[in-house]
């Protein structure tokens, strides 16, 4: 039981590039999450998916796009990276919505230069 | 308040000391409160998820108290152990599906 998987843990992009950051659960949690953490700003939510099929805006979406591909997993991609989406990203699943705790990854380093 | 706010920022305490920090946030449309642990190098754990005004929730040393009329949260350590040393965040619900987090409590306790 692995729990919340995060792909890669580590990456670096040139400004411009495009990457997807992959997440899988294995709890057959309805929602999932994601989140960007940066210093002295705690975790900001990016984008969250309720259920299978849905996906909806966080607190800070600009720059990215998701695809809750199936039930267990849920990819959040950088079309074009900018060097201030340089951030540990953090996905995280719940069994029910925010009414259950959440489960996370352990997270992926990106940087852009 | 419009966000959610933890006090204070850092704490340093001795082994054995109790200590207490707080989550304050909108009492308003008030739906649940999440707190979690969050060690150096790891994810954060999730510890409680409290949805009732007068909510008392305990695991091990750690316990936790909800106020929703007054729109905060108090997390109490009873005995600080070393491995208590972590940062402590509370989060909470806002529009009724979005999970909103503090930046934390940062705590070290020291043998």
């Amino acid at each position: 039981n692995a729990g919340v998987t995060q792909t890669p843990k580590f990456q670096v992009l040139k400004t411009g590039q495009s990457m997807t950051l992959q997440c899988a659960q294995d709890m057959n949690h309805n929602s999932m999450y994601w989140y960007r953490q940066d210093p002295g700003m705690g975790l900001r939510l990016i984008y969250y998916s309720a259920s299978e099929g849905t996906t909806d805006k966080g607190e800070v979406p600009n720059g990215y796009n998701v695809s809750r591909l199936n039930k267990r997993e849920f990819s959040l991609r950088l079309e074009s990276a900018a060097p201030s989406q340089t951030s540990v990203y953090f996905c995280a699943s719940s069994e029910s919505g925010v009414w259950s705790p959440l489960h996370f990854g352990n997270g992926t380093r990106l940087t852009v230069t | 308040i419009l966000n959610v706010e933890q006090s204070p920022q850092s704490l340093h305490v001795q082994e054995g000391d109790s200590t207490n920090f707080t989550c304050s946030f909108p009492s308003s449309n008030f739906y649940a409160l999440h707190w979690y642990r969050w060690e150096t190098a790891k994810s954060p754990e999730a510890l409680f998820v409290m949805t009732l005004n007068g909510d008392e929730k305990k695991k091990g040393r750690i316990s936790a108290t909800l106020n929703t009329k007054e729109g905060y949260s108090y997390l109490y350590i009873k005995g600080s152990q070393p491995e208590d040393s972590a940062t402590y965040l509370c989060a909470f619900i806002r529009g009724a599906d979005k999970l909103i987090f503090g930046t934390g409590t940062r705590l070290q306790v020291f043998p």
